[in-house]
């Protein structure tokens, strides 16, 4: 069956930089994009962008352009969001999702001194 | 981008209430949209998807409608686990854009 399993928490200082992995199982890698979305605590989701695990090209949410980038390896059947420059504001608990139907279990993500 | 307007922002309504949420797109989606309920700590759960299908195990009491740049989730009977946040996202495009979220709340 479908799985996507992504990485522990993470706490980081402020203008550090985190990865988040999600591994993926139960279907062809190549055949899907992999989006990101995050949800902050107070505010709704919100998509971040995807990533083609084929090409390895990206869509980018403009919000996030120049401090996010989404790579993947296609050996580990993984693919990776890096973010940034982090700020307090990217606290957040981070999902990729194949589509609408399959997600993954969501990485919390908390940026603090 | 596509933008998708949700309303009300919270609703609080009884055991046995119907509750209809809407959500607006701000150009044609066709039917590319889906429903999600959210929980604390877990992920958001789909519900409808493609407008109006109803995702394989979830309550018969759910149902969403709509196609073009109007669309609903109608919870019929309302029942104390569906108090969460819903929220409808389109996939027309290759962004996906999210409505603001509608707390429901049972009284």
């Amino acid at each position: 069956q479908v799985q996507l399993v992504q990485s522990g928490a993470e706490v980081n200082n402020p203008g550090a930089s985190v990865k988040v992995s999600c591994r993926t199982s139960g279907y062809t890698f190549t055949d899907y994009y992999i989006h990101w979305v995050r949800r902050a605590p107070g505010q709704g989701l919100q998509w971040m962008g995807w990533i083609n695990p084929k090409s390895g090209g990206t869509q980018l949410l403009r919000n996030f352009q120049g401090r996010v980038t989404m790579t993947r390896d296609t050996s580990l059947v993984t693919v990776n969001l890096h973010l940034n420059r982090l700020i307090s504001d990217d606290t957040a608990i981070y999902y990729c999702a194949r589509d609408p139907h399959y997600w993954g279990q969501g990485t919390l993500v908390t940026v603090s001194s | 981008d596509i933008q998708m307007t949700q309303s009300p922002s919270s609703v609080s309504a009884s055991v046995g209430d119907r509750v209809t949420i809407t959500c607006r797109a701000s150009q044609g989606i066709s039917n590319s949209l889906g429903w999600y309920q959210e929980k604390p700590g877990t992920p958001p759960k789909l519900l409808v998807y493609a407008a109006s299908r109803l995702k394989s195990g979830v309550p018969s009491r759910f149902s969403g409608s709509g196609s073009g740049t109007i669309f609903t989730l109608t919870i019929t009977s309302l029942q104390p686990e569906d108090s969460a946040i819903y929220y409808c996202q389109q996939w027309y495009s290759t962004s996906w854009t999210f409505g603001q979220g509608t707390k429901v709340e049972i009284q």
